[in-house]
Order: C-alpha cells, then sequence, then structure tokens
C-alpha cells in the first residue's frame, strides 16, 4: 500500500515567486493535515482536512497560505507570494479517524521549500 | 546516555546502551502523548504512544514513561543501534474538538557511534 506522498520533494523559489506543493494521501484515509519545520524548529501544525473541508486552519500563519482539497482526495498548499521565512519543511499527514486519542498520523516525507 | 528536555538536543551512545530522550510538555490538559522518529530526509514515522491515564507503555525495544505531576515525558531505547540514528520528537494532542491536531517537541538529535 503506498505511503503519503509529496511533490515536490524540494522546491527553490525567489522570494515573491509562488509555490504550490502537493499531498497524496493514503487511499481512504478522510483526514488529511499539514504541518510545517522552519528553521529546525519543532514542527508546527497548519490545517486539517475531513474530506475537503476544512476542520481547522488555526496553524495557517497569514493569507499567503492557501491550501484546498477540491473532492476530498490530494490536497495543495500554495504559498504567494513566498518571502524568506517561510523557507522550511512541509509535511502532509493522514489519518483515516478522526478524533483525540485516535493513533498516529502517517507523514509524508515533506516537501523543502527554499526561498532566495 | 541521557538527555534533559529542549536544553540539550543531542544525544550520543555507544551502540548497546540504553538511551533515554527526555521531554516536558506544557500542557496540563494534553491527554495524549506521541514519540515520533524522522531520520534524514524521511517524515517523522510513529514510535510509541501513551495515554494520559497511563504512566507507562512498552514497545519492542521502546519504553515510554509519563509523569504528569510535572509535565514529563521520556522515551527509553533499549541496546541502541545504528539505525536508531535519527531525531527524535515527542507531540502531544491538547484534547477536545476532535482531530489530531499535534504539538511537537522541537526534537532530540540521537547519534549512536560504534
Amino acid at each position: 500500500e503506498a505511503g503519503v506522498t509529496q511533490f515536490p520533494s524540494h522546491s527553490v523559489i525567489e522570494k515573491g515567486q509562488t509555490v504550490t506543493l502537493r499531498c497524496d494521501p493514503i487511499s481512504g484515509h478522510d483526514n488529511l493535515y499539514w504541518y510545517r519545520r522552519v528553521m529546525g524548529k519543532e514542527i508546527k501544525f497548519l490545517l486539517h482536512f475531513v474530506k475537503e473541508s476544512k476542520q481547522d486552519e488555526s496553524g495557517m500563519p497569514n493569507n499567503r497560505f492557501l491550501a484546498e482539497r477540491t473532492g476530498g482526495t490530494y490536497s495543495t498548499l500554495k504559498v504567494q507570494p513566498a518571502e524568506l521565512e517561510d523557507s522550511g519543511v512541509y509535511f502532509c499527514a493522514s489519518s483515516q479517524v478522526q478524533g483525540a486519542n485516535t493513533g498516529e498520523l502517517f507523514f509524508g516525507e515533506g516537501s523543502r521549500l527554499t526561498v532566495l | 546516555g541521557e538527555s534533559v528536555g529542549l536544553h540539550l538536543p543531542t544525544l550520543s551512545v555507544q551502540e548497546g546502551d540504553n538511551s533515554i530522550i527526555n521531554c516536558a510538555y506544557s500542557n496540563s490538559a494534553s491527554d495524549y502523548f506521541i514519540w515520533y522518529k524522522q531520520e534524514s530526509g524521511k517524515g517523522p514515522q510513529f514510535i510509541i504512544d501513551i495515554r494520559s491515564n497511563m504512566d507507562k507503555r512498552q514497545g519492542q525495544r521502546v519504553t515510554v514513561l509519563l509523569n504528569k505531576t510535572v509535565k514529563h515525558l521520556s522515551l527509553q531505547i533499549a541496546a541502541t543501534q545504528p539505525g536508531d540514528s535519527a531525531v527524535y520528537f515527542c507531540a502531544e494532542n491538547r484534547g477536545g474538538g476532535g482531530g489530531n491536531k499535534l504539538t511537537f517537541g522541537t526534537g532530540t538529535q540521537l547519534k549512536v557511534e560504534l
């Protein structure tokens, strides 16, 4: 069974440009999450989809970030325009069951974003 | 070898020794805790979890201890192997509202020396 896949694995862009990251969750997982790790700091929650609906987007840093999950399958995270502080690794994770204390998330390998 | 919270982000141990990685959490309402292992170039991988109604849980070569009184979590790895070299993150779920919104610690780099 395929795990969570993310694309691209690494993106290098200039400040002010746009980047779109894609995540394909494990098939059948309704819950999809975006997290990011910036500058070697802790991994921080960005948002949570249940199918195509945003369940919690409290971690989105500002309106330069737009996440979508049309059709409830794969998700995209767009950064427009990118700033230097957006550099980091963006992780996607999925889970089958929603709810606290329900077990682990399955993480992708991450998309590393470098903004120059 | 033993690390102390987030102030010692690197832990070096000899192969075969036991490793202890510590984590302090801040929210007394947290009711679920997980340890993740992240190898270079990969995403975090689940190791073991523990609910707040427990104080110890054992897996294969790993044990998680939870001390709610002092809000402290530790991961013990027995007979540490080179393949255990990675960054280890503790994470807490602050409960309520559903979903698996996790709050991660900054991580501890474990280096296994031959």
